[in-house]
């Protein structure tokens, strides 16, 4: 029962370097999300599809951009990395209003 | 604006003591408050949510819509109760089942 997966689990990059964050959930949730959790911040939420072929920006979504390649999928790209993008990253998944979210094991990047 | 706040970063207790980690939201309308926990190199997971009413692991939580409050408390900790609590909240208006996170407060039982 794999739930929600995402790779890297671990990543450094240099500044201005991109990369792609891969998630995939086999739940066969509509909702798809994109958090990052900074100490003392807490989980902020960067991008989400509440459905397949849509996306909508978070609280923090600046210097990321996502896509949902399908309904199991969805990436966050980051174009030009920023050390003030190290963080740990979390992708979630839930099948729609009122439901529980599902989280992956998480993602952490180092831009140095 | 929407806001969860958990005030505590840390709390530290010895186990068999009272726990009850704080949390506060800030919300006009009828709230869905949950709590996560999440456990050392653990993905986030649910513990509670109070539509539920429910107890897991011995935690409660009740919902004060007079304190806009959602207390998580167990009446007698365990070692393995030591972990990061997220409070969240709901976002009320879509139905994406967007949540809105606090700081989120480390419990640390002692043994």
């Amino acid at each position: 029962n794999a739930g929600v997966t995402q790779t890297p689990k671990f990543q450094v990059l240099k500044t201005g370097q991109s990369m792609t964050l891969q998630c995939a959930q086999d739940m066969n949730h509509n909702s798809m999300y994109w958090y990052r959790q900074d100490p003392g911040m807490g989980l902020r939420l960067i991008y989400y599809s509440a459905s397949e072929g849509t996306t909508d920006k978070g609280e923090v979504p600046n210097g990321y951009n996502v896509s949902r390649l399908n309904k199991r999928e969805f990436s966050l790209r980051l174009e030009s990395a920023a050390p003030s993008q190290t963080s740990v990253y979390f992708c979630a998944s839930a099948s729609g209003w009122g439901n529980t979210i599902y989280f992956g094991e998480g993602s952490w990047l180092t831009v140095v | 604006a929407q806001r969860v706040t958990q005030p505590e970063k840390l709390l530290s207790v010895f186990k068999g003591a009272p726990v009850e980690l704080k949390c506060n939201y800030s919300y006009s309308g009828s709230p869905e408050l949950f709590w996560y926990v999440q456990y050392s190199r653990q993905r986030l997971q649910l513990l509670l949510r109070h539509i539920s009413r429910e107890s897991i692991k011995g935690f409660t939580a009740d919902l004060n819509k007079g304190e806009t409050s959602f207390h998580l408390k167990k009446p007698f900790a365990q070692e393995e109760d030591s972990a990061m609590y997220y409070c969240a909240l709901k976002e009320g208006s879509s139905n994406t089942g967007k949540l809105i996170f606090g700081q989120g407060t480390t419990l640390q039982v002692k043994p």
